[in-house]
């Protein structure tokens, strides 16, 4: 079974500074997308990121990119020149052939003034 | 271009009560999925239903839970004689159709809470 995983549950960066969450995965399958939510505390879930397996290339957002590592089932999402309204939980997810979007648990990111 | 609407966005019902979930999808969008978030916890997946069929329930408690997604109208999602542990969020998304998944969209949740 596919899993997600997120190590770390809380973090913090200073605003304007860089921070680096990290996400790792299991599957044996080769063809697959991933993704990085981000749920402030209005509940919405806003899709900020998606990567799509067979890309070698990151993906890029404007201030957010990703480091994927696919031999190593690495997924870490980077936010550069963090801002207060980054504040929010974010989860990495995993999607399928069977169309079933696996969540991780995780990481509520707090942003020092 | 409304986005996936679901309502209502608060529920309170009694113990043994009946909860129903409402989820309208996307304009265009033919496929719903439900997902239950419990608090400090990721979304776990229930069940995905394409318009009069559900596709798979793998997620969906054994009992007192139902969801449906008829030819006309929004998805419901059923809890029947609701316990203290069904409270969470609920979450619909939906999207265009299997295999474009990765345009998932998902609604705003309806906080359940169970007396």
């Amino acid at each position: 079974a596919q899993t997600v995983t997120q190590s770390q549950p809380e973090m913090s960066v200073q605003e304007a500074e860089t921070v680096t969450l990290s996400c790792t995965y299991d599957t044996s399958e080769s063809d697959y997308y991933l993704f990085w939510y981000k749920q402030p505390p209005s509940r919405q879930m806003i899709l900020v990121i998606r990567q799509e397996a067979y890309k070698q290339q990151n993906a890029t957002e404007n201030r957010f990119s990703v480091n994927f590592q696919k031999a190593a089932k690495s997924f870490s999402l980077k936010i550069s020149d963090s801002q207060l309204g980054d504040a929010a939980m974010y989860f990495c997810a995993y999607m399928n052939r069977d169309d079933k979007i696996i969540f991780g648990k995780g990481t509520r990111l707090h942003i020092l003034p | 271009n409304a986005g996936v609407m679901q309502n209502p966005r608060h529920l309170v019902r009694r113990r043994g009560q009946e909860a129903r979930l409402r989820c309208s999808p996307m304009k265009g969008h033919s496929h719903v999925y439900w997902y239950r978030q419990l608090p400090e916890e990721g979304l776990k997946f229930m069940v995905y239903l394409q318009k009069e069929n559900i596709i798979d329930e793998s997620g969906m408690p054994k009992e007192r839970f139902s969801a449906e997604f008829p030819k006309e109208g929004p998805s419901i999602l059923r809890i029947q004689q609701v316990v203290r542990g069904d409270s969470a969020a609920y979450f619909c998304a939906s999207s265009p159709g299997q295999g474009l998944n990765e345009k998932l969209f998902f609604g705003s949740g309806t906080q359940l809470s169970v007396l």
